[in-house]
């Protein structure tokens, strides 16, 4: 049974590029989490998905970010038009139950 | 704002040592304190999952204590090797999905 699973691990964009990071959760996992550690910070919730719903987003910029979790597939987190303060590692949980989340490795993006 | 505050920020001991750490948060609308240890360059691993006021959970040398009426939860670590170094970060959850996370804690633990 594969744990969530998190693509790319690394990820390089030029400032105004689009990063599109991928999570797929664990098998049997409607819930889907997404995490944004900033350099010397803990982790921030960003948005919680079920599938093809967004429950809560309070956490995540209203411009530029956008997350979804179709019906087939991973989940999606896009970033348009990304600037230097978006370098952070995004990390995506999963849970079958509001209880216990499993995390993914994580996706490292650097901005230039 | 709910707001989950851990300290010590980061904590230095030798091996053998046994330590303990805090992690404060809402006392009212409370769900579950989760705990999670956090390794460099790997992702959280839950620890403990805690729901009742005076919850006491163990897990080999590791053991966890809840207080919901004052907010706070103790993390302890008996006898700590070198491989329990980590990020002990805590999770306070209100009954919806949302998770809100400390800080953590840093533990180095020199052999």
């Amino acid at each position: 049974n594969a744990g969530v699973m998190q693509n790319p691990r690394h990820l390089v964009r030029r400032r105004g590029q689009e990063a599109r990071l991928r999570c797929s959760p664990m098998k049997g996992h409607s819930h889907v989490y997404w995490y944004r550690q900033l350099p010397e910070e803990g982790l921030k919730f960003m948005v919680y998905l079920q599938k093809e719903n967004i429950i809560d987003e309070s956490g995540m910029p209203k411009e530029r970010f956008s997350a979804e979790f179709p019906k087939e597939g991973p989940s999606i987190l896009r970033i348009q038009q990304v600037v230097r303060g978006d370098s952070a590692a995004y990390f995506c949980a999963s849970s079958q139950t509001d209880n216990e989340q499993f995390f993914g490795p994580g996706t490292r993006l650097t901005v230039l | 704002i709910l707001n989950v505050e851990q300290s010590p920020q980061s904590l230095h001991v030798q091996e053998g040592d046994s330590t303990n750490f805090t992690c404060s948060f809402p006392s009212s609308n409370f769900y579950a304190l989760h705990w999670y240890r956090w390794e460099t360059a790997k992702s959280p691993e839950a620890l403990f999952v805690m729901t009742l006021n005076g919850d006491e959970k163990k897990k080999g040398r590791i053991s966890a204590t809840l207080n919901t009426k004052e907010g706070y939860s103790y993390l302890y670590i008996k006898g700590s090797q070198p491989e329990d170094s980590a990020t002990y970060l805590c999770a306070f959850n209100t009954g919806g999905f949302k998770t809100i996370f400390g800080a953590g804690t840093r533990l180095f633990v020199k052999a």
